[in-house]
């Protein structure tokens, strides 16, 4: 069965601290990579998403992503976090015409002042 | 634009009872998910809507149902209501050419519980 796992469960940086979160999955063949946040209050919102061609994709709020096929991963990140990017953060796969859009866990990120 | 919105907010039942969560996709949308959030398991994919059809199920029994309208809004039926099923259930909506590689765009949910 796909799974999508997030290493991560809680991570704590300070202001302008890199970020990477890590997102592995176990799909073979052709997959579509996208990275979620909630912020606290919110409803899901996409930062970024992989479908093909170039595996270094660029999000909002300057994060970023890197599709490694060979390691079935998709990590997130930021060279200097905010305050505001403290929120829970997604990984999901989707392949194929059945939608079945697999996420993982989650990562919940806080970032102190 | 508007965004996806889930009615109500909160829903209580108590066990055997039978709930009804309504969802209405961005204009334009013709595929509605469905997922439920439960505490500790993370985002489950629960259905797929597409042009009033139900195209593929997750891993969930026969109570948990629904159906897409003709203005591609939805509804998620969850009968014989077990205390398990307390959750956050999440409506998304997509376009639906080459839906796989759509971004799907969430609504803030229906607190279900149980009682």
């Amino acid at each position: 069965a796909q799974s999508v796992s997030q290493h991560n469960h809680h991570v704590i940086l300070s202001e302008a601290a890199s970020l990477e979160l890590g997102c592995n999955y176990s799909y073979g063949g052709t997959v579509n990579l996208f990275w979620y946040v909630q912020y606290p209050g919110q409803h899901l919102q996409l930062l970024l998403k992989y479908f093909s061609g170039d595996p270094l994709v660029k999000g909002i709020k300057g994060f970023e992503a890197e599709f490694i096929k060979s390691k079935f991963s998709f990590n997130l990140r930021k060279p200097s976090v905010q305050w505001s990017d403290t929120a829970e953060y997604f990984c999901a796969v989707n392949r194929g015409s059945k939608n079945d859009m697999r996420f993982g866990a989650g990562t919940r990120l806080t970032v102190k002042p | 634009e508007a965004g996806v919105t889930q009615s109500p907010t909160h829903l209580i039942k108590t066990r055997g009872q039978q709930a009804t969560l309504r969802c209405s996709p961005i204009s334009g949308h013709t595929s509605v998910y469905w997922y439920q959030q439960a505490l500790g398991l993370g985002l489950q994919f629960l259905l797929w809507y597409d042009e009033g059809e139900e195209r593929n199920r997750g891993n969930f029994p026969p109570r948990f149902s629904g159906r897409q309208f003709p203005n591609y809004s939805s509804e998620l039926n969850v009968n014989a209501l077990e205390l398990e099923d307390s959750a956050l259930y999440l409506c998304a909506s997509s376009f639906r050419i080459y839906s796989s590689n759509q971004p799907q765009h969430f609504g803030d949910g229906t607190r279900l519980s149980i009682l």
